[in-house]
């Protein structure tokens, strides 16, 4: 079935540092989301993007919608430990697909 | 706020027995959802509904049993529990109109262990 795939796996940075993440799709999506798992919580929603070219911020958060429709990119500026968690990106093809979920990336923050 | 709330953080059970997790959001949302989340294998969708009395299967229904009486409430229900079914449990919610519907909302999680 259609999957997600998402780079890195894991990071570990040091406090303070700029991070990137990226998701990758083989099929066109019209949404893509972006969600913040902290250690023993349920993940919560920290960017939504509709639009193919789209760069949206929540305070040090950026993502954009990639223009090939294809992919997304997440980038935390000047990183601080409560940044620990494990990234998911998600995404659907049309507004009548289900939601899938990528593997998640796992950063570390090192103060 | 959306608020999801999960009836328990943390179960502990035999094999066999039967086992339910409630649910409940106060968004008005029509579609619910039940992910497991199993390490390295990502979130997996394991029922949804989309109305009151109605159910479709996720990627992953084999063992479990859903059920939903009332707008705001989903139930999972594993009717004989097995060891291979501890997990984290997700239950989430969203609209079922309109340009966010992709947007999920998600319970703090329960994590079930079956001994």
């Amino acid at each position: 079935g259609q999957q997600l795939n998402q780079s890195p796996q894991s990071m570990f940075i040091q406090e303070g540092e700029d991070v990137s993440m990226n998701c990758t799709s083989s099929s066109i999506f019209n949404t893509w989301l972006w969600y913040k798992q902290d250690p023993g919580e349920g993940p919560v929603l920290l960017i939504a993007l509709y639009k193919a070219g789209e760069l949206t911020s929540n305070g040090r958060l950026t993502a954009q919608f990639g223009i090939t429709r294809k992919d997304s990119f997440l980038n935390i500026s000047a990183s601080i430990p409560s940044d620990v968690g494990i990234y998911f990106c998600a995404g659907r093809r049309t507004s009548y697909d289900k939601v899938i979920f990528g593997p998640g990336t796992s950063l570390s923050v090192i103060p | 706020d959306v608020k999801v709330t999960q009836s328990s953080r943390y179960l502990v059970k035999r094999t066999g027995e039967k086992v339910f997790l409630e649910c409940v959001q106060d968004m008005d949302h029509e579609n619910m959802f039940w992910y497991r989340q199993d390490p390295g294998l990502g979130l997996r969708l394991i029922y949804f509904s989309y109305d009151v009395k109605m159910k479709e299967k996720g990627d992953i229904p084999e063992g479990y049993s859903v059920s939903r009486e009332k707008k705001e409430r989903f139930s999972l229900i594993l009717e004989s529990a097995s060891t291979n079914q501890t997990s984290m449990y997700l239950c989430a919610s969203s609209f079922l109109a309109g340009g966010r519907t992709g947007e999920l909302f998600f319970g703090e999680g329960s994590r079930l262990t079956v001994l």
